[in-house]
């Protein structure tokens, strides 16, 4: 079946650093989404695309839909403690149903 | 709004029990879907339903069954539980309006099978 790949798998940073991650899918997909998962907590949306080429910000999160509509990347800047946790990339298949890569890691060193 | 709320949040079963999963959301979505989410794995799609009355396999639908007699409640029933269905279990709705994509999560359910 379909599959997305992110990479990297984990990442280890200092605090205040920027963030780099990229999810790839061997098919088109018409939207491309974000998410973050807190430890011990379910996925929460950060930021859904729409339109190839579209470069959408949140806060210091910015996302992009690539051209080949193939990709999707995720920065974030300035890294603080909060932003620990594992970062999904999903989409859409289908209608009705959205699959996800198997996840971002990211740790933050004291 | 208590917005997606999941019962239990732990439970231990032995293998060949059966048991629900209980899944409720206030926000009258029309979308609901079942993940399992096992270690490197991610979330893995198992049931979802876009309308009462309306169920659909997903990726991993063995093992599993679901009903949805209620726009709000989406229980998901373990036949005979087995290991490997030991996992983290999420509950997630959306609007159908806005995609499919656009999801809002419970706080999961911790199954270990014994």
């Amino acid at each position: 079946g379909q599959q997305l790949n992110q990479s990297p798998q984990s990442m280890f940073i200092q605090e205040g650093e920027d963030v780099s991650m990229n999810c790839t899918s061997s098919s088109i997909f018409n939207t491309w989404l974000w998410y973050k998962q807190d430890p011990g907590e379910g996925p929460v949306l950060l930021i859904a695309l729409y339109k190839a080429g579209e470069l959408t910000s949140n806060g210091r999160l910015t996302a992009q839909f690539g051209i080949t509509r193939k990709d999707s990347f995720l920065n974030i800047s300035a890294s603080i403690p909060s932003d620990v946790g594992i970062y999904f990339c999903a989409g859409p298949p289908g209608d009705d149903k959205i699959i996800f890569g198997k996840g971002t890691r990211l740790h933050i060193l004291p | 709004n208590a917005g997606v709320t999941q019962t239990p949040k732990f439970q231990v079963l032995k293998t060949g029990q059966s048991m629900t999963l209980q899944c409720a959301q206030d926000m009258n979505h029309e979308y609901m879907s079942w993940y399992r989410q096992d270690p490197g794995m991610g979330l893995r799609l198992i049931h979802y339903s876009v309308g009462a009355g309306i169920t659909d396999q997903g990726e991993v639908p063995n093992g599993y069954n679901v009903s949805r007699s209620t726009t709000e409640d989406f229980p998901l029933r373990l036949l005979s539980a087995a290991p490997s269905q030991t996992s983290v279990y999420f509950c997630a709705s959306s609007y159908l309006a806005a995609g499919v994509g656009e999801q809002y999560f419970g706080p999961g359910t911790r199954l270990t099978v014994t």
